[in-house]
């Protein structure tokens, strides 16, 4: 079956280090979305791409989150410097382009821990 | 802005019991709802979903139901089993150009042996 691939899925870092999180959605799916899970939250939309370009991220902190999916398939979360604040898990979803249904499908997550 | 509140935030229950989670969204315009699962530490896995022309939607042991004109959607899980302990997230889905989910923070669900 199908799945959402995120990588790595463990990443501690010190504050104020860059780190970067991977996400290979499912074949064919041309929307890809990065969630952050706050423990004890449910998840909140950071990003969200229809094929390489942005639709929304209104809550993406620009200024030190940044996202890209070059050429339309996967994509790269980075956040430069990071902070405490940052500890979270972070997850990757994709769906079809024209579903009827809206259904996104998720990946295992990254879980960041910030000293 | 939606909303969408779960409740109870914690419920333990022995095992076989019949249980009901609650969830609740302020705005009645949803498109679709969807059930997800979470074990600790992991993704989310899908459960089900119903669509807004829907009002339930059945696999297996679990049962939802979605009434719009309330605001409300309801997970059943009859004869629940240890297995079953996890955290259960509801979030609707908006509609329009980009379809967007609004998740509650979850029902975490201890079946005890």
């Amino acid at each position: 079956e199908a799945e959402v691939a995120q990588s790595p899925r463990y990443k501690i870092t010190e504050k104020s280090q860059a780190v970067a999180f991977w996400c290979d959605p499912i074949s064919g799916h041309a929307t890809l979305y990065w969630y952050r899970q706050i423990l004890g939250q449910g998840p909140e939309l950071l990003v969200q791409f229809q094929d390489e370009s942005v639709v929304d991220d209104s809550q993406l902190p620009k200024d030190r989150f940044s996202a890209e999916r070059l050429k339309g398939v996967d994509s790269t979360l980075k956040i430069q410097p990071a902070e405490l604040g940052d500890s979270a898990m972070y997850l990757c979803a994709s769906s079809l382009a024209q579903t009827p249904s809206g259904e996104q499908f998720f990946g295992p997550g990254t879980r960041l821990t910030v000293l | 802005k939606q909303e969408v509140t779960q409740i109870p935030a914690a419920l333990s229950v022995p095992e076989g019991e019949n249980l009901v989670l609650n969830c609740s969204f302020t705005d009645s315009a949803i498109y679709n709802l969807q059930w997800f699962r979470q074990d600790p530490g992991k993704g989310l896995t899908s459960l089900l979903l119903i669509q807004s022309s829907q009002r339930e939607q059945t696999s297996g042991r679990l049962n939802a139901s979605l009434d719009k004109s309330s605001g409300r959607s309801t997970l059943y899980i009859a004869a629940s089993q240890p297995g079953d302990s996890a955290t259960y997230l509801c979030a609707g889905i908006s509609g329009g150009s980009n379809y967007k989910l609004t998740f509650g923070k979850g029902t975490l669900l201890t079946v005890n042996p």
